[in-house]
């Protein structure tokens, strides 16, 4: 049972373009949804986060959006870079706790 | 600060060996974790410490033990290997528990069990 559900599997987007990553989420006790890059080779590395108390978090080009009642949230990465490209992971934990609970990924290709 | 890491970086195993997977870090960090990196999986939660001594089971802990005697270090012991364990793995840590911590993550061990 996939708790975290991502789409799409992977995306190409033109440099410049706008690239939009979506998860859902089944459990209604989570309440942080961080997501992750990955490059080639690396361990993950935290991008931007939010807490279900707010709809929208924007940290540069990087904006969260969540929608509560749909239990969806998707990162918008604005004027996409070719060295923006990597994997994505959305993820959700719940609690006073860090286990959290990864989608399976988006791969990013940010063609020049 | 070297943060998070993790060594061997590539490991190949026979079914039934026994191996270690180091992990340590720098930071001063409470928490630590290990988790499992599959093609079209994800990340999964294999075992968690809150601290020096207490240890946790995360999302798919069999095959796998770990102990926390010190802060900085955590180990993987993977007791009798199997090619299911074939997986990148990576280990993390935060400050402690609770929103908004931050988890680092190390640069994986890649296992590969034949």
């Amino acid at each position: 049972q996939q708790q975290v559900k991502q789409s799409p599997q992977s995306l190409i987007v033109q440099k410049g373009g706008i690239s939009i990553i979506n998860c859902a989420y089944e459990n209604t006790a989570f309440d942080y949804f961080p997501w992750y890059q990955q490059f080639p080779g690396k361990g993950p590395a935290l991008l931007i986060a939010i807490r279900p108390d707010v709809s929208e978090k924007k940290e540069g080009r990087f904006t969260i959006s969540f929608n509560k009642s749909a239990k969806q949230f998707s990162l918008h990465i604005m004027d996409s870079q070719p060295g923006d490209s990597a994997t994505y992971f959305c993820a959700a934990s719940k609690g006073a706790t860090n286990k959290l609970i990864f989608g399976t990924g988006t791969l990013l290709a940010v063609q020049p | 600060n070297a943060g998070v890491t993790q060594t061997p970086k590539f490991q190949v195993l026979k079914t039934g060996q026994s191996m270690t997977l180091q992990c340590a870090q720098d930071m001063n960090h409470e928490y630590m974790s290990w988790y499992r990196q599959d093609p079209g999986m994800g990340l999964r939660l294999i075992h968690y410490s809150v601290g020096a001594g207490i240890t946790d089971q995360g999302e798919v802990p069999n095959g796998y033990n770990v102990s926390r005697s010190t802060t900085e270090d955590f180990p993987l012991r993977l007791l009798s290997a199997a090619p299911s364990q074939t997986s990148v793995y990576f280990c993390a840590s935060s400050y402690s528990i609770g929103l908004g911590n931050e988890q680092f993550f190390g640069p994986g061990t890649r296992l590969t069990v034949l």
